[in-house]
């Protein structure tokens, strides 16, 4: 079993909708939760980054992290074709023994249509 | 500031054959990874540096050597390509240890 799950999609919403994401993860050491965004054939970029349990906005960005189910998501408001890559979950400890490491969830393509 | 470059962009190799995959950042960043990025699979660990002359192997390092001479650099060697070895290769660098880290734009390889 994954450490961490997310299920890959498509994921087809049109313009405007709200984009949803989320991943799962079995591991309760993990404290660093991250959104990255891939475009096709680009590395991925950081998205959002959260210590521990709550809520980040940024823009059109929501992330929630909920440690007593094991849950992270992502909201994308008022979506644009621009948004259309696939977004990735990592996460980490933070622990002296998993410095420089993440897990990553398998990522979620998102196509957003006109 | 170029952030993470890798070189090269694509490559083609035959079963057997080595070569290095080169990873540079400008960011005075103590820790470097690898990762492997294959279909349905995410990002998988190879190898990370925690500092020039630390590494240590990650999830999938079978295969792979690392070195980290300097802080700037950290090369990923495949000692004998094997078609399993088939991917896009990803650097990645942070400054933390606990969590942001920054790609470069990957290295895709085929093994014939």
């Amino acid at each position: 079993q994954k450490e961490v799950e997310q299920d890959p999609g498509p994921l087809s919403v049109p313009e405007g909708a709200i984009v949803s994401l989320n991943c799962t993860y079995s591991n309760s050491a993990f404290q660093y939760f991250m959104w990255y965004r891939q475009y096709s054939r680009k590395g991925p970029e950081l998205l959002m980054y959260t210590y521990s349990s709550g809520n980040k906005e940024d823009g059109r960005f929501t992330a929630q992290v909920d440690k007593s189910s094991k849950y992270i998501s992502l909201f994308i408001r008022d979506s644009q074709p621009s948004d259309s890559a696939t977004y990735l979950c990592a996460m980490s400890a933070g622990t002296t023994d998993s410095w420089g490491k993440l897990q990553f969830g398998a990522g979620t393509q998102v196509v957003v249509t006109p | 500031n170029a952030g993470v470059t890798q070189t090269p962009k694509f490559q083609v190799l035959k079963t057997g054959q080595s070569m290095t995959l080169q990873c540079a950042q400008d960011m005075n960043h103590e820790y470097m990874s690898w990762y492997r990025q294959d279909p349905g699979m995410g990002l998988r660990l190879i190898h990370y540096s925690v500092g020039a002359g630390i590494t240590d192997q990650g999830e999938v390092p079978n295969g792979y050597n690392v070195s980290r001479s300097t802080t700037e650099d950290f090369p990923l060697r495949l000692l004998s390509a094997a078609p399993s070895q088939t991917s896009v290769y990803f650097c990645a660098s942070s400054y933390s240890g606990k969590g942001t880290q920054y790609f470069g734009p990957g290295t895709r390889l085929l093994v014939l």
